[in-house]
């Protein structure tokens, strides 16, 4: 049974760079899955961040592309988001997650496993 | 970008009752691209529903997903008291959003 985890500075400084990675077990990152960063500020709905293949092909949130890059590292089995330019804005709960693969070759579109969540605050 | 409504707010309701909530689209959705989630306090959100009306993996069959275009609904059909927690909707156009949420609380 596949399972992710994420890791990382649990506070980041405003301007500065978060960064946390995403551990999965028990399968491959090389399956044909797409794999995903959405976050959660605290009392609000969830935001999907961006996502990456295993060839490291990428698609962002538009509201975000401009300080997202989410990179893989298939030898080490894991993930890694960055954001650049934090603020107050930027404190949430993210979670890692994988995007549901094809089933008998028709994609569909949802998040069938999940990490825990880290919560990340950004503060001085 | 798409905006999904969800509504009620808050639903509350008893037990065994049959839970109702809806997920309104600003445009159209592929039901493909339709999906449903539970989530309990200081857990991540678990997956009930994909392509508008197909139970995941492992989910009861008291949860049922139905609706084409802009409105979806997602219903319980009897609550158990596992079931009080908060539901979002989610979709993928030219991005992905996910709904504000319904939380469903006993009465």
């Amino acid at each position: 049974q596949v399972q992710l985890q994420e890791s990382g500075p649990g506070l980041v400084k405003p301007s500065g760079t978060l960064s946390l990675t995403c551990a999965v077990s028990g399968g491959s990152l090389s399956s044909s899955s797409w794999w995903s960063w959405v976050r959660q500020p605290p009392g609000k709905r969830l935001e999907w961040i961006g996502e990456i293949y295993h060839d490291g092909g990428t698609n962002y949130n538009p509201s975000l592309k401009s300080r997202v890059t989410i990179s893989v590292d298939k030898s080490k089995n894991q993930f890694s988001l960055k954001l650049s330019f934090v603020t107050a804005a930027d404190t949430a709960v993210y979670y890692c997650a994988r995007n549901l693969p094809p089933i008998f070759g028709v994609v569909f579109d949802a998040f069938d496993i999940w990490g825990q969540g880290t919560m990340v605050t950004v503060s001085s | 970008e798409t905006v999904l409504t969800q509504s009620p707010g808050t639903l509350s309701l008893s037990p065994g009752e049959r839970a109702t909530l809806s997920c309104r689209a600003s445009q159209s959705v592929s039901s493909r691209y339709l999906a449903w989630y539970q989530q309990k306090p200081g857990q991540a959100p678990r997956l009930l529903i994909y392509a508008a009306s197909t139970r995941a993996t492992g989910i009861p069959d008291r949860f049922s997903g139905s609706g084409s275009g802009t409105d979806f609904t997602l219903t319980i059909s009897r609550l158990d008291p596992e079931d009080f927690a908060v539901y979002y909707c989610q979709q993928y156009g030219s991005s992905r959003t996910f709904g504000g949420g319904t939380k469903v609380e006993i009465k």
